[in-house]
């Protein structure tokens, strides 16, 4: 298994700025992704985080406005920029711990997730 | 792109209720997951299955493929048993991480 914290656990922030999220696992994992929650809605993935490398960002989003970090196999951080009211969500880590006994798909875990809100 | 459906979308029931929580899905899986989901926004993993049954205290999850559907059953029902349950199948086409979500349902336990 893993245990995810993420910092800070909500924020409320102003029009205009930015917020940065922290996402530290126990353990090494193989994958890292970034989710996004909006209120009433399933979850959205944002990007998979990629060690020393750019993040993979799906469709609709971009690394201009969700720059993602991951300097190793245990922390990353994911900028939330120039926010709107729009960005009002919850920002879910997600992990998958490093193959062990054969496993082909390993459960993957989740953070307790930031809850933004934007005025 | 698989397609996830939830029923109910909200349930409220009485404490000691047998609860069951429905998925279906449209394509063909590897591996289906159950998430809890508390008011605070945390989510916990509480199955994943690719087959049959699993239980887990007053939690079960079965699964049959050839239809294509899964429940999630909660015996004994409590009100700490109240978030939201999504159910996440892990298919070809479901982005990077490989699942879709569904919309959750919304359990809430009255005492």
């Amino acid at each position: 298994s893993a245990v995810i914290s993420q910092k800070p656990s909500r924020d409320i922030c102003q029009r205009g700025t930015s917020l940065t999220i922290q996402c530290q696992v126990d353990s090494q994992v193989t994958m890292m992704f970034w989710y996004r929650q909006q209120p009433g809605q399933s979850l959205t993935l944002i990007a998979t985080a990629n060690q020393g490398s750019e993040a993979t960002y799906e469709s609709g989003f971009v690394i201009d406005k969700f720059p993602i970090s991951r300097p190793n196999l245990t922390f990353s951080t994911l900028t939330v920029s120039n926010m709107s009211p729009e960005d009002s969500s919850i920002y879910l880590c997600s992990v998958v711990p490093k193959a062990s006994g054969g496993a082909v798909y390993n459960e993957q875990f989740f953070g307790p997730g930031t809850r933004l809100t934007v005025l | 792109k698989n397609e996830v459906e939830q029923s109910p979308q909200n349930l409220t029931a009485q404490e000691g209720e047998f609860i069951t929580i429905n998925c279906s899905y449209s394509v063909g899986i590897s591996a289906l997951h159950w998430l809890q989901q508390h008011p605070g926004g945390g989510i916990v993993s509480l199955f994943m299955l690719s087959s049959g049954k699993k239980k887990h205290g007053r939690l079960i999850a079965t699964i049959n493929i050839q239809e294509k559907h899964s429940s999630l059953h909660i015996t004994a029902s409590h009100p700490r048993d109240s978030a939201v349950y999504i159910c996440a199948v892990r298919s070809e086409g479901g982005g990077a991480d490989g699942l879709t979500f569904g919309k959750g349902t919304h359990l809430i336990i009255q005492p």
